[in-house]
């Protein structure tokens, strides 16, 4: 156990639905990171956050949302989802200005059908 | 924007043997950060070894050493004595120390290790 959860573990839905993915950081962490890495490809940044405010956006469709809650745990929204956007998606999460790279939660894989 | 590649899509080593994992940046910073991730089947990331830009000294973990060559802007990970666990997905990860902390991955390497 990483410390960084994520849910739920799984998720299966249909083209044009919504859906939300959770992330609860590791005790102590400020920094929530999210990213997408489709099959068997690298991780693509999304967005950061920090507590409780957006720190960085990287390649994030208009249809992805996210935030920070003050408990800061975070959401990532995922809408009018088309069969592309099936992959599995990491949260992440940081002490601030952490050196020491990420602790990665086990991963959310979304299956657009 | 920073870059990472990892020329190395798939390889494989016998058991026991030793295998590096190439891997090249591209930054105009100074000071930042390296890392190499391994993602198991599980698909869970795990932290392999980091190292400074600002340090010579390349780093070691227990059978995971790093040739870190700055002006070449390389970063290889050696792995001696592989072991069957080692087989997995390997990640090449920049990160440029700015207020996002963010970490910019290379495509991976897909390790086997045959006994």
């Amino acid at each position: 156990d990483s410390g960084v959860t994520q849910t739920p573990k799984h998720l299966i839905t249909a083209t044009g639905q919504r859906v939300t993915l959770r992330c609860s950081p590791r005790s102590g962490d400020l920094s929530v990171y999210w990213y997408q890495q489709s099959l068997d490809q690298g991780l693509q940044f999304l967005i950061q956050y920090y507590n409780g405010e957006e720190r960085a956006k990287g390649n994030i469709l208009e249809r992805f949302s996210a935030q920070q809650f003050p408990d800061l745990h975070s959401e990532l929204n995922l809408s009018s989802l088309e069969l592309g956007d099936s992959a599995l998606y990491f949260c992440a999460s940081s002490r601030d200005r952490s050196l020491y790279g990420y602790t990665f939660g086990s991963g959310t894989r979304l299956t657009v059908v | 924007a920073q870059t990472v590649t990892q020329s190395q899509p798939e390889m494989s080593v016998q058991e026991a043997e030793t295998v590096t994992l190439s891997c090249t940046y591209d930054t105009s910073e100074n000071n930042y950060y390296l890392f190499w991730y391994k993602q198991p089947p599980s698909r869970q990331m795990i932290l392999v070894i980091r190292q400074e830009a600002y340090k010579q000294q390349n780093a070691t973990e227990n059978r995971f050493s790093v040739n870190f060559q700055k002006a070449a802007k390389s970063f290889s990970l050696k792995i001696s004595d592989s072991q069957l666990g080692d087989t997995a997905m390997y990640f090449c990860a920049f990160m440029r120390l700015d207020a996002g902390n963010m970490l910019t991955f290379g495509g991976g390497t897909r390790l086997m290790v045959k006994p």
